[in-house]
């Protein structure tokens, strides 16, 4: 069985332009989560999508905002780059929503690299 | 904001060594879960734990939760060189949120 995709694997863009990230979660699996790596730090948590409505809200501007689509996959949009939004995205797919319940695994994908210049 | 420390931040051994990570916070999680991710990939969760003084084993892997829910330990007994990664523990605070720590890279040479 496939695993969580993402698209693409790498992306270079300059300051002040938009970005559009994909994913495509596990068959079945109905929540997306989206998280923020920078070099040296654990993962952010900036977006839940359950069901196609949005479950929870990291500390992120408002330049950043996703969707999730009626199949569940989900694009991250981010606007007006910065160069300190130079990280690693990462998306993480689970059958359920998010919570602290042990059996809600969540299984991530292989992230983009997003470098701003 | 609920902050989670890992120490150490970077652990170099030799194959065969036991070795021990740790993950606090003055917030009280109501689980806790371990991950390891390598170079270029997302991480891979190894353990949730969930009840306060609990115990899990994976293999040569340990897992503790503290008593209070605020503290957790990764001991790993004979070190291999698969053991390679970047460990990072992961808070629930009762939320629809995973607080992250920073996590401690471990090199392990043959």
């Amino acid at each position: 069985d496939a695993g969580v995709t993402q698209s693409p694997t790498h992306l270079i863009k300059t300051r002040g332009q938009h970005v559009t990230l994909r994913c495509s979660p596990i068959s079945g699996h109905k929540s997306v989560s989206w998280y923020q790596q920078v070099l040296g730090q654990g993962p952010q948590f900036i977006f839940q999508y359950y069901e196609k409505e949005e479950r929870g809200r990291g500390n992120f501007p408002d330049r950043f905002s996703a969707r999730q689509f009626p199949n569940y996959s989900s694009e991250l949009n981010v606007n007006a780059l910065l160069l300190g939004d130079s990280a690693l995205y990462l998306c993480a797919s689970r059958i359920g929503p998010l919570t602290g319940l042990s059996y809600n695994e969540q299984f991530f994908g292989p992230g983009t690299r997003l470098t701003v210049l | 904001t609920q902050l989670l420390e890992q120490s150490p931040q970077f652990l170099s051994i030799q194959e065969g060594e036991n070795l021990t990570v740790y993950c606090n916070s003055s917030s009280v999680f109501s689980s806790l879960q371990w991950y390891r991710q390598e170079p270029g990939e997302g991480p891979v969760l190894l353990v949730t734990v969930v009840t306060g003084g609990e115990v899990k084993k994976l293999k040569r892997l340990t897992f503790q939760f503290g008593d209070a829910r605020k503290d957790s330990s990764l001991h790993i007994t004979a070190a291999q060189t698969g053991d390679t990664g970047l460990y990072l523990c992961a808070g629930f605070s009762g939320y629809s949120t995973l607080t992250f720590g920073k996590g401690t890279m471990l090199l392990v040479s043959p």
